[in-house]
């Protein structure tokens, strides 16, 4: 099976434009997840969705990002008047929920990311 | 709140060598943990993960942990180190309450000749 599809793969833009970011989970997953990562650290949770539905958003998660997932299939992130401090990798995840995961609870299946300097 | 604590940033090992990534976890409750790694400019790949069957897991390319309740640790091993184990090891833990993957800070793991 194909794994986690994560579109751009590098992103410039400008300060105070918008992007968006795609990422398409392994098909049968029913979660994804988005996590932040800055450079020397570890991934930061942002948002995930259980099929179409938004279950839970960080703090982190400001008015400016906004995520979707409108057929509970791929799932787009996007950044409104984008700051510098928003340069990261930007991760998805995606994993089965507890009722479908069996020995596999927990285990989230990452994609390649998309990286965004913002100039 | 929940946190995973990776101690030690930089790690140096020469070929050969034993590997010792360290990890500790606050929690009240059993936790699932997991050890990733990850390649330069590359996504996370799964090492291995506890789920409280066996204290002692075994994950891919001779990696293992043990997982240590006393202690609150889930260190990471391995006997002989390679050229190609050179990358950023990051534990985390999952609690079934919520969805997400708790990180720690990460580890990068420099393998001499």
């Amino acid at each position: 099976d194909t794994g986690v599809s994560q579109d751009p793969r590098h992103k410039i833009t400008k300060r105070g434009q918008n992007v968006t970011f795609r990422c398409d989970p392994i098909s049968e997953h029913n979660r994804l997840y988005w996590y932040r990562q800055t450079l020397g650290q570890g991934p930061e949770f942002l948002t995930y969705f259980q099929n179409e539905a938004q279950l839970e958003k960080s703090r982190l998660l400001s008015d400016r990002f906004s995520a979707e997932r409108p057929k509970g299939s791929f799932s787009t992130l996007e950044i409104q008047r984008t700051e510098q401090g928003d340069s990261a990798m930007y991760l998805c995840a995606s994993s089965l929920s507890q009722g479908r995961a069996s020995g596999r609870l927990g285990e989230q299946y990452f994609g390649p990311g998309t990286r965004l300097t913002v100039t | 709140a929940q946190s995973v604590t990776q101690l030690g940033s930089h790690v140096s090992v020469s070929e050969g060598a034993l590997v010792l990534l360290r990890c500790n976890y606050s929690s009240s409750v059993p936790p699932y943990l997991f050890w990733y790694v990850q390649y330069p400019n590359q996504g996370l790949q799964l090492l291995l993960k506890y789920t409280s069957a066996a204290t002692l897991v075994k994950g891919i390319n001779g990696f293992e942990a043990e997982f240590k309740k006393s202690e609150t640790s889930f260190h990471l091993t391995k006997p002989s180190a390679h050229m190609s184990d050179a990358a950023e090891y990051f534990c985390a833990v999952y609690y079934n309450q919520g969805g997400k993957l708790i990180f720690g800070q990460g580890t990068e793991l420099s393998v001499k000749p």
